[in-house]
């Protein structure tokens, strides 16, 4: 069974932290993504990885940094948080090139305080 | 910048009456696309894509490139149908463009 897992369901900080989100995918997928989904805006792509150590600018990459050292991991990294990164976090995979079907992780809701 | 919309954020329909939910996209050539729906207290999913002119869940969906228009169409709507839809052109390489969304609620 396809698996993407989130480190964490509900994750509460304060302004000015840093934060670690952790995607781990089972299915040896060279693509990773994340993605944050706000109520009337859809989903939108921060960053996305089609390789290990590499790294593309989604459409909203301002604020947030990743990483991706392993092939099955892929991290996203808010430097200093701030109230208006409070969104719901998606990671997600998918395999090769051209149009492959991207699994999801369940989702990380962030609240900055 | 290639562009999809979704025009209904909150769709509503009775149960048993047909349902269209609506994509129109601005690309050029030959766009690949794809339905994912998000059930409450689930995972995002893939409901369906164009390339393989399934019908899942009794959904449909047929590109119309005169109309640069994907929408969603089921004749006989179920309440277990009521979930968060997305249409998501594929924006060449690997990534996907996400429409807003369309809340579906099926009234008994």
């Amino acid at each position: 069974d396809v698996k993407v897992t989130q480190s964490s369901r509900y994750l509460v900080k304060r302004t000015g932290e840093k934060v670690f989100l952790e995607c781990v995918q089972d299915m040896d997928h060279e693509n990773m993504f994340w993605y944050r989904q706000d109520p009337g805006l859809g989903l939108r792509l921060i960053y996305f990885s089609y390789d290990v150590k590499m790294k593309e600018k989604g459409d909203i990459p301002e604020g947030y940094s990743v990483s991706r050292e392993k092939k099955e991991r892929f991290s996203l990294i808010l430097e200093s948080a701030s109230t208006n990164q409070t969104s719901m976090y998606l990671c997600a995979s998918s395999t090769g090139t051209g149009a492959h079907e991207q699994y999801f992780g369940p989702g990380t809701r962030l609240t900055v305080t | 910048a290639q562009r999809v919309t979704q025009p209904e954020k909150l769709l509503s329909v009775f149960k048993g009456a047909p349902v269209e939910l609506k994509c129109n996209y601005s690309y050029s050539g030959s766009p690949e696309l794809f339905w994912y729906v998000q059930y409450s207290r689930q995972r995002l999913q893939l409901l369906l894509r164009h390339i393989s002119r399934e019908s899942i869940k009794g959904f449909t969906a047929d590109l119309n490139k005169g109309e640069t228009s994907f929408h969603l169409k089921k004749p006989f709507a179920q309440e277990e149908d009521s979930a968060m839809y997305y249409c998501a052109p594929h924006q060449g390489a690997q990534k996907l463009v996400f429409g807003q969304g369309t809340r579906l609620t099926i009234n008994p």
